[in-house]
This record gives structure tokens, C-alpha cells and sequence, in this order.
């Protein structure tokens, strides 16, 4: 079974903190991402990576940075927390897409990060 | 913006009936779709998926329709179950600049009284 792990289930933050949110997965999968889950918004997509040291913006950037120096290991950087920041915070990955079309993203279980 | 909304966000049915959980998708250039499942405190887990060259496809228990006419997907739950309460989203694989991008929708609650 593909497992996607996420470093905290719960953290608590502090207005100004910088907080690393940490994601593996061991089926070597090319593709990760990290979403926020907000109720009524969905998924939101903040960045994706398709190989290791590379990295694109998804919807919503700002305030967030990514790191992959590793495959499996994709990691999510608040450089200066804020309230507005408050969210779960949902890691997945997938393999490639083949011809544009996406294939299934495995999920983490998710960290529910509170900002105060 | 193209989004994928869902029509119904809470639903409530009996243990033993049937679910049916629809959403509506706006780009007709969207090629592949997921069903996802979000029980409380957990990620989405993947329940079904289907091609746009297909208006069906079946599981264990569950199935997927797609009405490309009217860019409605629907999953149905037979034999609904306590187990099946949880969020469900679907989601859209649709052609974004050169690439492609999975959009997700909001979510249905499905409530599942005993």
C-alpha cells in the first residue's frame, strides 16, 4: 500500500514562527504536493514538485516556500506564521502524468495547524 | 474561473439505502475525474475513478456516472452503510497553460442515519 506520512497531526504555532511541515512517501513517486483544507474552499493547491529540487506554485503561494532535496520528501516552509494561516495542511503525491492526464494522488493524513 | 462545485453539500440518507452524490464540473476539456472520501480527522482516500471516453464505471458498491452533455458526475453508494459516512469530493483533471492540473471541489457531507 502506498503511504504518504506527515510529520504532526496537530501543531500549534505562534504569530511570526517559521514552521517546516514535513511529508513522505515511500512508493517513489515523481509527483508531490501540498493542499489546504478550509471549510467551503476545498483543496487548495499551495505548491507541487515533479522531481527532486524542482518546484512550481500552485494556487495560493504566498507565504509558503517547499523544499525537495529528496524524492520522497517534500517538505512546507511558513517563513513567518500568521492567523490567516491557520488550516489543515493536506501533503500528496502521485507518479507522472502520461500524455497530460493526472493519475490518482495518494494523501497524507493531514496536519492541523493553529496559528495564535 | 472554471471550478467544480457540488450541488448538495449535506446528505443525509438511511442505512441500507442508496447515495447518490453529484457534482457538476465547467470545463468540457476536463479528461479524468476522482472520487475521493475524507473521514473526519483523516486525509482523502481514492474510492473511484473515470476516463471522459467512458459515461460509467463500476466498483464494490459504488459507481460513477458522467454526462459529458451536461458536465454532471455523479457517484452512486449501493446499500449505504454507517462506514460510508464521511465528506466526498470529486475532483477534475483539466487542461491548464501546457500542462494539467487536478481541481477539487468543496465537498458533500453524506450522513448515514441507523
Amino acid at each position: 500500500d502506498v503511504k504518504v506520512t506527515q510529520s504532526s497531526r496537530y501543531l500549534v504555532k505562534r504569530t511570526g514562527e517559521k514552521v517546516f511541515l514535513e511529508c513522505v512517501q515511500d512508493m517513489d513517486h515523481e509527483n508531490m504536493f501540498w493542499y489546504r483544507q478550509d471549510p467551503g474552499l476545498g483543496l487548495r493547491l499551495i505548491y507541487f514538485s515533479y522531481d527532486v529540487k524542482m518546484k512550481e506554485k500552485g494556487d495560493i503561494p504566498e507565504g509558503y516556500s517547499v523544499s525537495r532535496e529528496k524524492k520522497e520528501r517534500f517538505s512546507l516552509i511558513l517563513e513567518s506564521a500568521s492567523t490567516n494561516q491557520t488550516s489543515m495542511y493536506l501533503c500528496a503525491s502521485s507518479f507522472p502524468s502520461a500524455g497530460g492526464m493526472y493519475n490518482e494522488q495518494f494523501f497524507g493524513p493531514g496536519t492541523r495547524l493553529t496559528v495564535l | 474561473g472554471e471550478s467544480v462545485g457540488l450541488h448538495l453539500p449535506t446528505l443525509s440518507v438511511q442505512e441500507g439505502d442508496n447515495s447518490i452524490i453529484n457534482c457538476a464540473y465547467s470545463n468540457s476539456a476536463s479528461d479524468y475525474f476522482i472520487w475521493y472520501k475524507q473521514e473526519s480527522g483523516k486525509g482523502p482516500q481514492f474510492i473511484i475513478d473515470i476516463r471522459s471516453n467512458m459515461d460509467k464505471r463500476q466498483g464494490q458498491r459504488v459507481t460513477v456516472l458522467l454526462n459529458k452533455t451536461v458536465k454532471h458526475l455523479s457517484l452512486q453508494i449501493a446499500a449505504t452503510q454507517p462506514g460510508d459516512s464521511a465528506v466526498y469530493f470529486c475532483a477534475e483533471n483539466t487542461p491548464m497553460d501546457s500542462s494539467y492540473k487536478l481541481i477539487f471541489g468543496s465537498g458533500t457531507r453524506l450522513l448515514v442515519r441507523p
